[in-house]
């Protein structure tokens, strides 16, 4: 069973920068599939921030692409994302997702984490 | 980008009776390769999103088979035969035809 856990922390002061990990387990990150970021501010709908293969080729939203950095960690079977100069707007729930590969959707998500940008 | 609009935002539906939920894109989601990647995604509350349909009208593992997709082009249809109380929820659309990918604002299913 394919399993995604976000950490980070979940307090950050405005013009900082914030800073996620997902770890993977039950599929390996080099496997054929890519990894997504996909944020939910409170009470509100789905934004997809980014994608990333393993082998480093990333797509950003181009909403968020000026302040959005994506990485993937081979040998922790990981992959991160920081997000800098945040303010009150980025505060949401943070999600890592597998993008199914040939599907064109997110099969399995992680249980997300919030993060609140906040002095 | 593609805007995906759905319709109703929300829908009080008697346990045992079907719902429908539309979703329309303001520009066709058939990509390139011929294929549609048009989904949905389910989200009970305080829990993460969970893939029921993808390209259509492919009912993910486990889903029910009371769930179904139809359309093409620029509309969608997720259909719900017989609600169940585990139904209740928000269901977003999605499309990943074109970058960057976008969803729908959700419609929330309730019992009524």
């Amino acid at each position: 069973q394919v399993q995604l856990q976000e950490s980070g922390p979940g307090l950050v002061k405005p013009s900082g920068t914030l800073a996620l990990t997902c770890a993977v387990s039950g599929d390996s990150i080099s496997s054929r599939n890519w990894w997504s970021w996909v944020r939910q501010a409170p009470g509100k709908g789905l934004e997809w921030i980014g994608e990333i293969y393993h082998s480093g080729s990333i797509t950003y939203n181009p909403s968020l692409k000026s302040r959005v950095t994506m990485s993937v960690d081979t040998t922790k079977n990981q992959f991160s994302l920081k997000l800098t100069s945040v303010t009150a707007a980025d505060t949401a729930v943070y999600y890592c997702a597998r993008s199914m590969i040939a599907a064109g959707t997110f099969d399995y998500w992680g249980q997300g984490t919030l993060v609140t940008v906040s002095s | 980008d593609i805007v995906m609009t759905q319709t109703p935002l929300s829908s009080p539906v008697t346990l045992g009776q079907p719902a429908s939920i539309s979703c329309r894109s303001s520009q066709s989601l058939v990509h390139s390769d011929g294929n549609t990647y048009l989904s949905w995604l389910q989200q009970r509350p305080g829990q993460p999103p969970r893939l029921l349909i993808y390209k259509i009208s492919n009912r993910f593992s486990g889903v029910p088979d009371r769930f179904s997709g139809s359309g093409a082009g620029t509309d969608f249809t997720l259909k719900i035969n017989r609600v169940e109380a585990e139904d209740v929820g928000v269901y977003y659309c999605m499309q990943a035809t074109q970058f960057p990918w976008t969803f729908g604002q959700g419609t929330k299913v309730e019992i009524k």
